[in-house]
């Protein structure tokens, strides 16, 4: 079954660095992509969808690239402040169940 | 507004006690899910559903019930409550087919002592 490799379980940056977490994926019929952001103590927000083409998504100070031939998918903080320290996970839609792979997680720690 | 609500928020129990988590949501979501996560990790799936009344082991299900009676409500269920049950269960619903992303609730702190 598919598998989901996230890299690296834990990242600290200063403040105004950028900050980058990749998720690795085994099955290349995967078709849908999710990044969460999950605050000490509190649920997994939704950050970005991505779909089925390579693609770059911006939302509020990221950017998302999702490149199928690589079977790779990275969030990329571009300036990253304090509140952005939190846990990031990446999460995979793949094969005819519609199953949905998680991966174990980043977390992130923004320095000021 | 789409929603998903857990019940209850926070749990002691009693090691050998029955404990039922209850999930609600108002999305019209046909996947519903339970992970469980442990301090500091990743998200593990114990059961999850696509149709009212039919329910599907995870990852993990050892030790664990899932029960879901309508399209609204998923239940998880802990027969013989241990030790190492002890965590925080998060229950989703989504329709991934859909392009939905899941949509979680605030979760349970299940303490079992």
């Amino acid at each position: 079954g598919e598998q989901v490799e996230q890299r690296p379980p834990h990242l600290s940056v200063r403040e105004g660095d950028s900050a980058v977490i990749t998720c690795t994926y085994t099955d290349p019929n995967s078709y849908y992509f999710f990044w969460y952001k999950q605050e000490p103590g509190a649920s997994l927000q939704l950050l970005m969808k991505v779909f089925s083409s390579t693609e770059i998504n911006e939302g509020q100070g990221f950017t998302v690239l999702l490149n199928k031939k690589d079977t790779r998918l990275s969030l990329n903080l571009t300036a990253a402040h304090p509140g952005d320290s939190a846990a990031y996970f990446c999460a995979v839609v793949t094969g005819g169940n519609n199953r949905i792979f998680f991966g174990d997680g980043t977390q992130l720690v923004v320095k000021p | 507004e789409a929603a998903v609500t857990q019940s209850p928020r926070s749990k002691v129990a009693v090691t050998g006690g029955k404990v039922t988590l209850s999930c609600h949501q108002t999305n019209n979501h046909d996947y519903m899910y339970w992970y469980r996560q442990d301090t500091g990790h990743g998200l593990r799936l114990i059961h999850y559903s696509y149709v009212a009344d039919s329910t599907e082991k995870g990852d993990i299900p050892d030790g664990y019930k899932a029960s879901r009676p309508s399209q609204e409500n998923f239940s998880l269920i802990l027969e013989l409550a241990s030790l190492s049950q002890t965590a925080v269960y998060f229950c989703a619903s989504s329709d991934p087919g859909a392009g939905q992303a899941p949509l979680f609730g605030e979760g349970t702190r299940l303490s079992v002592l």
